[in-house]
């Protein structure tokens, strides 16, 4: 079993949809659950940043984290034409920034 | 603030060829970090550094250098290019090994 699963999609939703990006893990050590974006042809860049369960809101977006459950959640509300991107899940262990693990990454494009 | 910045943004080279993918950053960073990123994989680990003079190996090291001279530059060196070597390559840096990772705009290689 990989350490972290993404689904990979493409995803494509129309605009002002709710949008949800999930994550599974296999690792009950990760104690740290971040969501980069990256828009196409640049670098990833952090979006949200949780530190062990519960959620975190920001704006247009909520993270959710499961430990029980080994799932992680993004979820986008009122989606925008400017959300269009691959969005990464990331996470570590209290080892730190160089064990983190990235999954593959889920492609978004939201329509207007 | 500049970020990091990474040179050249792209790159074809004959398989056997050898070529340093240089990379700077501004933000007064002590870690920095080499990532490859294959279609539909997520991003690999080449190799870090914690500070000016010291490296260490991440998940995918064969095939790569790196130094770390100064603690803006974190240079990537590959010698004797070969087809799987073919992906983009990102360089990121963090303020001590905090999780907010902060990437360049990736350096697009390919070795035919």
């Amino acid at each position: 079993q990989k350490e972290v699963e993404q689904d990979p999609g493409p995803l494509s939703v129309p605009e002002g949809a709710i949008v949800s990006l999930n994550c599974t893990y296999s690792n009950s050590a990760f104690q740290y659950f971040m969501w980069y974006r990256q828009y196409s042809r640049k670098g990833p860049e952090l979006l949200m940043y949780t530190y062990s369960s519960g959620n975190k809101e920001d704006g247009r977006f909520t993270a959710q984290v499961d430990k029980s459950s080994k799932y992680i959640s993004l979820f986008i509300r009122d989606s925008q034409p400017s959300d269009s991107a691959t969005y990464l899940c990331a996470m570590s262990t209290q080892g730190g920034s160089e064990k983190l693990v990235f999954g593959k990454g889920t492609k978004l494009t939201v329509n207007p | 603030n500049a970020g990091v910045t990474q040179t050249p943004k792209f790159r074809i080279l004959k398989i056997g060829q050898s070529m340093t993918l240089q990379c700077t950053q501004d933000m007064n960073h002590n870690y920095m970090y080499w990532y490859r990123q294959d279609p539909g994989m997520g991003l690999k680990l080449i190799y870090y550094s914690v500070g000016a003079g010291i490296t260490d190996k991440g998940e995918v090291p064969n095939g790569y250098n790196v130094s770390r001279s100064t603690t803006e530059d974190f240079p990537l060196r590959l010698e004797l290019a070969a087809p799987s070597q073919t992906s983009v390559y990102f360089c990121a840096s963090s303020y001590l090994n905090r999780l907010d990772l902060h990437f360049g705009p990736g350096t697009r290689l390919t070795v035919t």
